[in-house]
């Protein structure tokens, strides 16, 4: 297992459309977490699931976003309309249980133009 | 609501010598753990060390250890024989147990200097 991997590493976008990110975690891990990152900040979580359940979001995740896991294995998040203000680091982290540590993908960096 | 606080942007460091970075948080979980993380420029966040909040023992780990003081609420993160590749962004981050998520600080940027 190479650990939490992401894709696209890197995404351009046009103001209005939409974008969507995959995330696969560790493969026994069922805690799965969504964070964003903007420069300089520290992640703020959006959302997480346990497998397949989605068990908490954050009043950052607008109406725009939307987060699936399907069979608990890989997780997609979705933006609709992207805004100038979307643009940011994407982080997918997974855990084994919930007090154990998360292990984080390297990230999705969104631009939007 | 839960907060982590790092006071301190940018630390510096001569090679070789010693740093400590200051976390504090705020929690009113009575079960939480207790993270740093590391990010290096453009790689993924890595986890440094943990300490859980019931052990009063600090936390170690080679040449990183915790300062843990649960009255005050403080976790400050002490780098011994800094190298070069300690250099990057340092995250404190709290995790109640009741939670599920991280809370972050925004971070201390560290640069080690030859």
């Amino acid at each position: 297992d190479t650990g939490v991997s992401q894709d696209p590493r890197h995404k351009i976008t046009k103001r209005g459309q939409n974008v969507t990110f995959r995330c696969d975690p560790i493969s026994e891990h069922n805690r799965l977490y969504w964070y964003r990152q903007t420069l300089g900040q520290g992640p703020e979580f959006l959302t997480y699931f346990q497998n397949e359940a989605q068990l908490e979001k954050s009043r950052l995740l607008s109406d725009r976003f939307s987060a699936e896991r399907p069979k608990g294995s890989f997780s997609t998040l979705e933006i609709q309309r992207t805004e100038q203000g979307d643009s940011a680091m994407y982080l997918c982290a997974s855990s084994l249980r919930s007090n154990t540590e998360a292990f984080f993908g390297q990230g999705t960096r969104l631009t939007v133009v | 609501a839960q907060t982590v606080t790092q006071s301190q942007p940018e630390m510096s460091v001569q090679e070789a010598e010693t740093v400590t970075l200051s976390c504090t948080y705020d929690t009113s979980e009575s079960d939480y753990y207790l993270f740093w993380y590391k990010q290096p420029p453009s790689r993924q966040m890595i986890l440094v060390i943990r300490q859980e909040a019931y052990k009063q023992q600090n936390a170690t780990e080679n040449r990183f250890s915790v300062n843990f003081q649960k009255a005050a609420k403080s976790f400050s993160l002490k780098i011994s024989d800094s190298q070069l590749g300690d250099a990057a962004m340092y995250f404190c981050a709290d995790k109640g147990g009741s939670q599920g998520n991280l809370i972050f600080g925004k971070g201390t940027k560290l640069s080690v200097k030859p």
